[in-house]
């Protein structure tokens, strides 16, 4: 059965750095494209950033651009997003997701002083 | 970027009713449209993919059709476990991008 557990999320002051991770399981994680997807409390869904399978590619939406990164090792079936320079516009549910088919059920993200 | 423009932003239904939603591009993204289902404090959940195809283990009375600019999402007959906030998104190009959802509640 295909999994993804997402953690790391936390309260950071703005400004601040986070790293988190999403951990695969139930399917050959190398073979897909993976996404992370926001949500702002209360709000609709963003998309955030994506990664080809083998890393090759990686596309942002212009809101993150320079100041977050998206990376995998698919030895430890992970994916990653290194979120910098945080704003308090960045707070938000973050879900890591294969290819937007199958969910993880998200880490929180407050960005608050 | 392309906008999705979701119509209604949210309806009031009752058990049994049938339900359209509408999705509209600012540009022709094909096909290239995924349906999603949200419910309070939950994930997204996939419908459909290409605009009209079923994802495995969603019920019939789900159906997606459009091409181009237009696309809506059909539930047949609406159930109790239906009452959620629907999403489209284009992956047509990049950024991907959302609808701003329609939230169906219960009349």
């Amino acid at each position: 059965e295909m999994q993804l557990v997402e953690s790391g999320g936390a309260l950071v002051q703005p400004g601040g750095s986070l790293r988190l991770s999403c951990a695969a399981s139930g399917f050959t994680f190398s073979n897909y494209w993976m996404d992370w997807v926001r949500q702002a409390p209360g709000k609709g869904l963003e998309w955030v950033a994506n990664i080809k399978g083998d890393g090759s590619e990686r596309y942002y939406v212009d809101s993150v651009k320079g100041r977050f990164t998206v990376s995998r090792d698919n030895t430890k079936n992970s994916l990653y997003l290194q979120m910098d320079s945080l704003r308090a516009e960045d707070t938000a549910i973050y879900y890591c997701s294969t290819a937007l088919v199958d969910w993880g059920q998200g880490t929180l993200v407050t960005v608050s002083s | 970027d392309i906008q999705m423009t979701q119509s209604p932003s949210s309806l009031s239904a009752s058990v049994g009713d049938r339900v359209t939603i509408t999705c509209r591009a600012s540009q022709g993204i094909r096909n290239d449209l995924d349906w999603f289902q949200q419910k309070p404090g939950k994930a997204p959940k996939c419908l459909m993919y290409a605009a009209s195809t079923l994802k495995s283990g969603v019920p019939s009375r789900f159906s997606g059709s459009g091409s181009g600019t237009e696309f809506t999402l059909t539930i047949s007959s609406l159930q109790p476990e239906d009452f959620a906030t629907y999403y489209c998104l284009q992956y047509n190009k990049y950024p991907r991008t959302f609808g701003q959802g329609t939230k169906v509640e219960i009349k």
